[in-house]
């Protein structure tokens, strides 16, 4: 395992339910990011937090909501998903997303469900 | 628009042979060139980077050219092993400060006794 963790790592949820995904780095970095990961899809980067400060949302929809209360811990609050919102959601961290050559390190994945 | 090609989209080769992937790109202002591994259920692992300046990096037995004139790269492995079974996906970093990753689809990668 790398030094970016997440919680759960299966989920299954009813289209009805409210869930959160959970990310911790134990990397001292101060840029988290959410990516989505479907099938024969490339990686879509979801949101970005530098600091602490939410910088990017790329057109997610609003079921999906980031809360992020300090550098090291990142959430994503999942409510009302659809069927095509199943897919594997990677949490990934970086020194400072303003640096050049930022290298970002993931973790292992949340694989939903949404049935 | 940005973006990133892989190709092939699945290869399968022999334990200890040699393989080559390829990446495509089409962006700008390019940054740098990534080659990332990922094993199933895991999460990406970065293998190299490279800026503009760079045509070649090694690491282990895993090698990354560019070429910018052109906007490719390869990943060359050499003397595979079991254990290279994965995804390996190429990324690349448009802009200079804030800058934005495009990732290829991968290229899914079996490895056969």
């Amino acid at each position: 395992e790398t030094g970016v963790t997440q919680t759960p790592r299966h989920l299954v949820m009813g289209m009805t339910n409210k869930k959160s995904l959970k990310c911790e780095q134990h990397l001292g970095h101060n840029a988290m990011y959410w990516y989505k990961q479907s099938a024969k899809k490339p990686l879509e980067l979801m949101f970005v937090y530098n600091f602490k400060e939410q910088t990017e949302n790329n057109s997610v929809p609003s079921r999906f909501s980031p809360e992020c209360p300090n550098s090291s811990h990142l959430f994503l609050h999942l409510h009302t998903l659809q069927p095509e919102d199943s897919a594997l959601y990677l949490c990934a961290s970086s020194q400072d997303r303003r640096a050049g050559k930022d290298e970002q390190y993931f973790g292992p994945g949340t694989r939903l469900t949404v049935t | 628009k940005n973006q990133v090609e892989q190709s092939p989209q699945s290869l399968i080769i022999l334990e200890g042979k040699n393989c080559t992937l390829q990446c495509n790109y089409t962006v700008s202002p390019f940054s740098n060139l990534r080659w990332y591994k990922q094993d199933t259920g895991r999460g990406p692992v970065s293998l190299t980077i490279m800026t503009f300046s760079e045509n070649t990096k090694s690491n282990g037995r895993y090698t990354a050219t560019l070429d910018a004139d052109t906007k490719q790269s390869s990943l060359h492995i050499t003397a595979s092993q079991l254990s290279d079974s994965a995804s390996y996906i190429c990324v690349v970093s448009v802009g200079f400060g804030n800058e934005k990753l495009t990732f290829g689809t991968g290229t899914r990668l079996t490895i056969i006794p």
